[in-house]
């Protein structure tokens, strides 16, 4: 099937400084990319998301970028703080079989913000 | 509004007992996706259900098997219960569906632990 690969497993950043984790999708025709984080013991929490109309995405210190030629989106964390240590996915609704799409999800990057 | 809401939070079965686990979706979403979560395999897709018929289908034996009623609640059963069925069981619903564009909202998760 279809596949999300995410990198880089793990990162640690100073707290304040940017934090950039990518992940690329084999599925041309996928045209929703999530990402979503998971803190010890919770559920994935939404973040941000981009729909492929567009290239970019920002909302307050998040970022995500698409490059739908390239097929390939990352994650933007600027001024990071402690509290955004966690687990973070991305995702794309990508082809199941058939017609039938779901969302697939890369393998997580846990982030780490040291003070 | 509420959030997706699981039920129980925690469960612990023996290898070859099955299991039923429910998931309460927001209000007026109809669809009701399920994923498996372990540290090997990550998040993967089981099944989704949209208005009371499952529509899409990943890559899991038959003794995962699921269902939704007409108030769009869910619940999934595991039966003849294997050690290597232990993971974080996640839902997560949505207005039109886990391969559209539409959001996907995820509950905090069933961990079960087979012994």
């Amino acid at each position: 099937g279809e596949n999300v690969e995410q990198h880089p497993s793990t990162l640690s950043v100073q707290e304040g400084d940017s934090a950039v984790i990518k992940c690329t999708y084999s599925d041309s025709a996928s045209n929703y990319f999530p990402w979503y984080k998971q803190e010890l013991g919770k559920g994935p929490q939404l973040i941000i998301d981009i729909r492929s109309n567009v290239g970019e995405k920002k909302d307050q210190r998040i970022a995500v970028t698409l490059n739908k030629t390239a097929k390939h989106f990352s994650l933007h964390i600027t001024e990071t703080q402690p509290e955004d240590s966690a687990v973070y996915f991305c995702a794309a609704n990508s082809r199941l079989r058939g017609s039938a799409r779901q969302l697939t999800f890369g393998s997580g990057t846990q982030l780490t913000v040291l003070p | 509004k509420a959030g997706v809401t699981q039920t129980p939070r925690y469960l612990i079965k023996t290898r070859g007992q099955q299991v039923t686990l429910s998931c309460s979706p927001i209000s007026g979403h109809r669809s009701v996706s399920w994923y498996q979560q372990t540290p090997g395999q990550g998040l993967q897709f089981l099944f989704e259900y949209f208005s009371e018929t499952q529509r899409n289908k990943g890559n899991f034996p038959g003794r995962f098997s699921g269902r939704q009623f007409s108030n769009s609640r869910s619940e999934m059963n595991v039966s003849t219960l294997e050690l290597g069925d232990s993971a974080l069981y996640l839902c997560a619903s949505s207005s039109n569906g886990g391969g559209s564009t539409d959001t996907q909202y995820f509950g905090p998760g069933t961990r079960l632990t087979v012994l």
